[in-house]
C-alpha cells in the first residue's frame, strides 16, 4: 500500500537528549514536511522539502534539524536546544516538483514525551 | 503570508442536525484551500479542496464547502451530522510558489456530536 509511515508512533526522550523521528513515503513523492501539533495551536510548519538536498525552515524550526538525503525519507531530529519538545509530530508529502495547489497527504503521527 | 483563523474552537451539534465549521483566509491572488479532518492520535485525512471554478465543493463522508471571495471564507457544511462524524477538523491554505510552497493550518475546531 502506498502511503506515509512514522516510527515509533510513541516516544520518550530524557531531557538533553537528541531523539530523530522517522518518516518514510512510498507515494513518489517529492516535497515532504514536518508539522508540530499542540492541543489548540493547530499545527505548526517546522521543515519542509521540496526536493532532495534541500530544506527550508517553516515557522518553528529552532531546535529541530532535518536532512533529506533520499526522496522517500525525511527525518527529523529534536535536538537538546528545542525547549518544550512534548508534542505531537506530523509528517506530510505532497506531489511537489513546483506544482502548487497540491494538497498534503499525511503520516500517523509520532508522540514525543519528555521525561 | 497567509493565514487561516477558524473562530470556533468547540462546536456541538445534535445527531441529525446541520453543521458548518467556519474557515477564514487572508489575502492571496488564487487561493488553494483545503479541509481535513483528524480523530483521536491519528493523522489528517482530506475532505476536499478548491483550487479554481465552481465554488461549491463537494467532499467525501457528505461533506461540501463554499468558497466566497468576497467574504474570504470556506466554510465546511454537512447537512446532517452523524455520530462518527465527531473529531477535530481543519482549514488549511496552500502558500507559496514552486520550491515555497507549503500548506498553513488553522487552530482547528473540535466537533461533538450529542445523541
Amino acid at each position: 500500500d502506498g502511503g506515509i509511515t512514522q516510527s515509533p508512533k510513541y516516544l520518550f526522550r530524557k531531557e538533553g537528549q537528541n531523539v530523530t523521528l522517522s518518516c518514510e513515503q512510498n507515494l513518489n513523492h517529492d516535497a515532504m514536511y514536518w508539522y508540530r501539533q499542540d492541543p489548540g495551536q493547530g499545527l505548526r510548519l517546522i521543515y519542509y522539502s521540496q526536493i532532495v538536498n534541500d530544506f527550508q525552515k517553516g515557522d518553528i524550526a529552532e531546535g529541530y534539524s532535518v536532512s533529506r538525503e533520499k526522496k522517500e525519507s525525511f527525518p527529523l531530529t529534536v535536538t537538546s536546544a528545542q525547549k518544550n519538545p512534548t508534542a505531537f509530530y506530523l509528517c506530510a508529502s505532497s506531489i511537489g516538483r513546483g506544482r502548487i495547489g497540491t494538497e498534503a497527504f499525511f503520516g500517523q503521527g509520532t508522540r514525543l514525551t519528555v521525561v | 503570508a497567509q493565514s487561516v483563523t477558524q473562530p470556533d474552537i468547540h462546536i456541538t451539534v445534535s445527531e441529525g442536525a446541520s453543521l458548518e465549521l467556519r474557515c477564514n483566509y487572508s489575502y492571496g491572488a488564487t487561493p488553494y484551500l483545503f479541509w481535513y479532518v483528524q480523530s483521536p492520535g491519528q493523522g489528517l485525512q482530506l475532505l476536499l479542496k478548491y483550487f479554481s471554478g465552481d465554488t461549491l465543493v463537494q467532499g467525501i463522508k457528505g461533506f461540501e464547502a463554499e468558497f466566497k471571495r468576497s467574504q474570504s471564507s470556506f466554510n465546511l457544511r454537512k447537512p446532517s451530522v452523524h455520530w462518527s462524524d465527531a473529531a477535530e477538523y481543519f482549514c488549511a491554505v496552500g502558500e507559496g510558489m514552486d520550491s515555497s510552497y507549503k500548506l498553513i493550518f488553522g487552530s482547528g475546531t473540535r466537533l461533538l456530536v450529542r445523541p
